[in-house]
């Protein structure tokens, strides 16, 4: 059964805690990317990663970081520097370059207490 | 930045009526695509569009794109309880590397 998987579905963390999102996928996809949405709108692009062992800053990186040390995985982590972290954050992959459609996995929703 | 955005925000129409929806964009593009995303779920791709391409159809899909006013529809024809969901256009645009840029979307209820 091929696609893209996150965990948790759900997390909670206190202020001041980093966090790590998981993102697998098993579709031999160079690319990768992560997204927050905030309730009403679109997706913003947080980091993409074209190849393993590279990963370039999207629109609003600050924040996070990430690493892409397998072709399979694109962790994301949510540090305490992101000011505004509760959001749903969706993980993205693609076979390779522009145009190509972008394969999606269920979400993760992270709520700061 | 969004570069693409969505008209109407919201959209309520009845089993059997067709939902059309309109995304207007700043920059050219390689390519359009649409999105559709059910409540707290992921994102599900519908169709693109690239940008020497006029309409395209997929099922009861219908795409169009006019690159001359930097915009495009989504026409859902015969509507289904099941297509309630947010609709989201995502330009690509020139010299982006495949980096999409998603408008707030549109919302569409349907009801039986």
């Amino acid at each position: 059964d091929g696609g893209i998987t996150q965990s948790p579905k759900y997390l909670f963390r206190k202020e001041g805690q980093n966090v790590t999102l998981s993102c697998e996928q098993n579709l031999n996809h160079d690319a990768m990317y992560w997204y927050r949405q905030d309730p009403g709108q679109g997706l913003r692009l947080i980091y993409y990663s074209q190849i393993v062992n590279d990963f370039q800053k999207g629109d609003i990186a600050e924040g996070y970081s990430v690493s892409r040390e397998k072709k399979e995985s694109f962790p994301l982590t949510v540090t305490s520097a992101q000011k505004n972290p509760t959001a749903f954050y969706l993980c993205a992959s693609s076979i390779s370059t522009s145009p190509d459609t972008q394969y999606f996995g269920p979400g993760t929703r992270l709520t700061v207490l | 930045s969004q570069q693409g955005e969505e008209d109407p925000q919201a959209l309520s129409i009845q089993e059997g009526e067709n939902a059309t929806m309109n995304c207007s964009y700043k920059t050219s593009i390689n390519n359009l695509q649409w999105y559709r995303q059910n409540s707290g779920r992921g994102l599900v791709h519908l169709i693109l569009i690239r940008s020497n391409e006029r309409e395209k159809h997929s099922g009861r899909l219908r795409v169009t794109l006019d690159t001359s006013k930097k915009s495009s529809s989504l026409l859902i024809t015969a509507s289904r309880a099941a297509d309630t969901a947010s609709y989201f256009c995502a330009t690509d645009a020139l010299g982006s590397w495949g980096k999409l840029q998603f408008g707030a979307g549109t919302q569409v209820v349907v009801t039986p």
